[in-house]
């Protein structure tokens, strides 16, 4: 059983720049949610994405976007980067069902300069 | 919309003994779930215990059990003969099972330590 992967590992932006981050779902799940980690916070939920469409959004700005793909797979992107955008970005993949647990990837690290 | 309060920035114990880290949650509903996640250095979020408000029995696995207190919307995480490997960070998380809003709310972390 393959587990969550992302990509890539760390990033270096310029503000103003946009950026795509990608995740790929746990083998057999449908449902990918992704979640900003500023240091030494706790993850926020950002939004969530189950069959190819957005499931549920967290409070952040419409400049965070998201993409499901068929094979589950998903792609955050951040337009119009702020220095406040730099932050761990973790994705987590489950079964659309009420009880089913969050298995997360190792994340991004992502610094706006 | 619901909170989750940890208590404890930092908490620290000797190899081999016992651990309580704390966690306090506000919510309106009555079936919910609520998770332990530890966060070591490589940064991956890894599942540690996890418990369905609607089950009265406190959940176990090896090492790592809950004291669930519904009313009093408490849910604490006893490490039991902690070991140097233990060393995280800790976040309790809520979830609700509403269809549409099942994130997960997390805590603001507790940074755990293992004394030699």
């Amino acid at each position: 059983e393959t587990g969550v992967t992302q990509s890539p590992t760390h990033l270096i932006k310029t503000r103003g720049q946009q950026v795509t981050l990608r995740c790929s779902s746990q083998s057999g799940h449908n449902t990918v949610s992704w979640y900003q980690q500023a240091l030494g916070q706790g993850p926020q939920f950002i939004f969530q994405y189950y069959r190819e469409e957005e499931n549920g959004r967290g409070n952040f700005p419409p400049r965070f976007s998201g993409l499901q793909f068929p094979n589950y797979s998903s792609e955050l992107n951040v337009n119009a980067l702020e220095l406040d955008d730099s932050a761990l970005y973790l994705c987590a993949s489950s079964l659309q069902m009420s009880q089913e647990t969050q298995y997360f990837g190792p994340g991004t690290r992502l610094l706006v300069l | 919309a619901q909170t989750v309060t940890q208590s404890q920035p930092e908490m620290s114990v000797q190899e081999a003994e016992t651990v309580t880290l704390s966690c306090t949650y506000d919510t309106s509903e009555s079936d919910y779930y609520l998770f332990w996640y530890k966060q070591p250095p490589s940064r991956q979020m890894i599942l540690v215990i996890r418990q369905e408000a609607y089950k009265q029995q406190n959940a176990t696995e090896n090492r790592f059990s809950v004291n669930f207190q519904k009313a009093a919307k408490s849910f604490s995480l006893k490490i039991s003969d902690s070991q140097l490997g233990d060393a995280a960070m800790y976040f309790c998380a809520y979830r609700s099972p509403i269809q549409g809003a099942q994130k997960l709310v997390f805590g603001q972390g507790t940074r755990l330590t293992i004394n030699p």
